[in-house]
């Protein structure tokens, strides 16, 4: 199985901030890599898919990079809704995996 | 639109099965493979396996083989997933997803807890 690995598991930062999550997989994935969304009681949001493609309806803030093992979500300037769980996950092959998730609070 | 509906939360006994539907409607059922993917309390997530509307063929974790049925009913556009010998530990929100780019659409996800 491949094995997705997220870091930080949490951050503190402030409205406006610039954040970076990075997601590293056990084996190369070439692109096949998405990145969820995930707030209390809620089912998880899909915010890029292929690494680097923006859904549509998700804010240009958002955007996605990497390919191979080493990938990044970055959101370029921090807003009150994006405090939530963030998690990656490789649709590279089955089972499918995510990572541990990044928790995103406020400073 | 695309949604998909859960079926509502269930209480269970250890050692006992709890079967969660997953109605699809706004897309061809047949179109795209329904996963199932579940969530204990405080964790994160973890993918149970797929099932192809289309042929019904199915694909499982390994930690989860020989505990869990996954159907469909094309004629009512459900997906449905059945586990079998409750632990405590399967007390989790049970989501169904599409996958067509990625995990687009989300069930609104189905609450199981498992208690004597």
């Amino acid at each position: 199985d491949i094995q997705m690995t997220q870091s930080p598991s949490s951050l503190s930062a402030s409205v406006g901030d610039r954040v970076t999550i990075t997601c590293r997989a056990s084996q190369s994935i070439s692109g096949y890599l998405n990145w969820y969304q995930q707030k209390p009681g809620k089912a998880p949001k899909l915010l890029i898919h292929a690494a680097s493609a923006l859904q549509s309806g998700v804010p240009s803030r958002f955007s996605g990079g990497g390919s191979g093992t080493d990938f990044t979500l970055t959101i370029s300037s921090l807003q009150p809704e994006d405090f939530a769980t963030y998690y990656c996950q490789q649709s590279y092959n089955v089972p499918r995996t995510f990572g541990q998730g990044t928790k995103v609070e406020i400073k | 639109q695309v949604q998909l509906v859960q079926s509502g939360a269930e209480v269970k006994k250890p050692g006992a099965s709890v079967k969660v539907s997953c109605k699809a409607s706004g897309y061809t059922f047949t179109d795209y493979y329904v996963h199932w993917v579940r969530q204990a309390p405080g964790q994160g997530l973890e993918w149970m396996g797929w099932i192809n509307p289309n042929s019904g063929g199915t694909n499982c974790a390994q930690n989860f083989k020989g505990r869990v049925t996954m159907t469909r009913d094309t004629s009512i556009t459900t997906a449905s997933m059945e586990l079998s010998w409750l632990g405590s530990d399967d007390t989790a929100v049970y989501y169904c997803a599409t996958e067509g780019l990625a995990f687009d659409y989300w069930g609104q996800g189905t609450l199981v807890t498992v208690s004597s």
